[in-house]
């Protein structure tokens, strides 16, 4: 499989706990976003990335979330002090060199007690 | 600010053709076009430039009017496949991250 994977595919987790998603990009993609989506609702930007360079980053909704890229392949995302609000789906997505489509992964569903 | 797409919600029966607009009010540089089932990643369908570009394949085509910052995506002879929550994602410049509408919901009838 060459698309975008991400890891965990679910995680549930206890108020107040730190949480960390991984997104690997599909192979030469340069770009990587984060978004998160709630019920009912299309996905919301975060953060993207381009290589290792973190290019957007305040439309993250608070500063206890955080994304990193440091070699400009897989990307982080942690949420600290989790909150029930956090509970979502968090999608990353990758776009190659030069163009503009996104193309995203499955997901980690975020589920917070 | 987020984008408005119409309808909210269209039930057709398989065959049947169906539009979705999807309107801005803001400049924009590109439309992306999603299809999300239930449960599952949005899966990309097509981008629309500035320039008022209409692209298609098979059945679905879209086309982007830049002067009044709206888009509309045509499903012709929908299949039942083609059911699902259709997204367009709206961008001010080449990179952005996408501003996504609230989705089209589309349930295709045998």
């Amino acid at each position: 499989d060459t698309g975008v994977s991400q890891d965990p595919r679910h995680k549930i987790t206890k108020r107040g706990q730190n949480v960390t998603f991984r997104c690997d990009p599909i192979s030469e993609h340069n770009r990587l976003y984060w978004y998160r989506q709630t019920l009912g609702q299309g996905p919301e930007f975060l953060t993207y990335f381009q290589n290792e360079a973190q290019l957007e980053k305040s439309r993250l909704l608070s500063d206890r979330f955080s994304a990193e890229r440091p070699k400009g392949s897989f990307s982080t995302l942690e949420i600290q002090r989790t909150e029930q609000g956090d509970s979502a789906m968090y999608l990353c997505a990758s776009s190659p060199p030069n163009y503009n489509e996104q193309f995203f992964g499955p997901g980690t569903r975020l589920t917070v007690l | 600010q987020q984008p408005v797409q119409s309808p909210q919600a269209v039930i057709l029966r398989e065959g049947e053709d169906a539009v979705i607009n999807c309107s801005s009010s803001k400049a924009l540089y590109s439309v992306h076009w999603y299809r999300q089932k239930h449960g599952e990643a949005p899966v990309f369908l097509m981008i629309l430039l500035k320039g008022g570009e209409q692209k298609g394949h098979e059945k679905i085509s879209a086309s982007f009017n830049e002067k009044k910052q709206q888009s509309s995506l045509y499903l012709t002879a929908s299949q039942l496949s083609y059911s699902g929550t259709y997204f367009c994602g709206t961008a001010g410049g080449g990179a952005d991250g996408l501003t996504f509408g609230k989705g089209t919901h589309l349930i295709i009838q045998p």
